[in-house]
């Protein structure tokens, strides 16, 4: 039968604005984070990670903030260019010690 | 520095063919991930290796098989193709036993009918 495929969140933003992306995980015992870039027909691409132990993350134009509390995790990206059009995973280290993703969200970027 | 190879890029089997998706790393990582990503959802763990000479079942093993010839390769193999099996397959390696970091190939196209 025909395969209808879900969905996935979009984010829409304008050239230079800020994006932020956000993730809700489910296991309140994960460790360890990590945010992948899948640009078109292409492999996903390590971003950013960031272990339990800390709150807030940056690297390049790229700040992960993780809270615990809530069992959320976001991505923001600074300055938005449109090189970084892509849809955006993050995932967590599960309970089997793997890493678990989520669906995924596009990142859509205006010029 | 090729990073994660895979071979071939596109492929298209007819239902209850078989056929084995070939990967290859050049960085000298311990731990190699078979992975497959349908439309609209995040990657699932078919099959992994630890380390060269083990290997162990991920989230959704069914229909497949893995060996781990080497440091290098991690091969996938389909024994008899289903249509359910169309996906996007890729392939990883990582420093790490929990794939923090991991390297990802391009990925096969993979579409049974």
């Amino acid at each position: 039968g025909e395969n209808v495929g879900l969905h996935l969140p979009t984010l829409s933003v304008q050239e230079g604005d800020n994006s932020i992306i956000n993730c809700a995980y489910s296991n309140s015992a994960s460790d360890y984070f990590i945010w992948y870039k899948q640009e078109s027909g292409k492999g996903p691409q390590f971003i950013i990670d960031i272990r339990s132990n800390m709150d807030k993350r940056q690297g390049q134009r790229v700040t992960v903030l993780l809270n615990k509390t809530v069992k959320h995790l976001s991505l923001q990206i600074a300055a938005t260019q449109p090189g970084d059009s892509a849809v955006y995973f993050c995932a967590e280290k599960g309970q089997g010690g793997k890493l678990i993703f989520g669906q995924g969200t596009e990142l859509s970027v205006k010029p | 520095n090729a990073g994660v190879t895979q071979t071939p890029k596109f492929q298209v089997l007819k239902t209850g063919q078989s056929m084995t998706l070939q990967c290859a790393q050049d960085m000298n990582h311990n731990s190699m991930y078979w992975y497959r990503q349908d439309p609209g959802m995040g990657l699932r763990l078919i099959y992994y290796s630890a380390s060269e000479g083990t290997t162990d079942k991920g989230e959704v093993p069914n229909g497949y098989n893995v060996s781990r010839l080497n440091k290098r390769e991690f091969s996938l193999r389909l024994e008899s193709a289903a249509p359910s099996q169309t996906s996007v397959y890729f392939c990883a390696s990582s420093e790490w036993v929990g794939g923090e970091r991991a390297f990802f190939g391009q990925g096969t196209r993979l579409t049974v009918v």
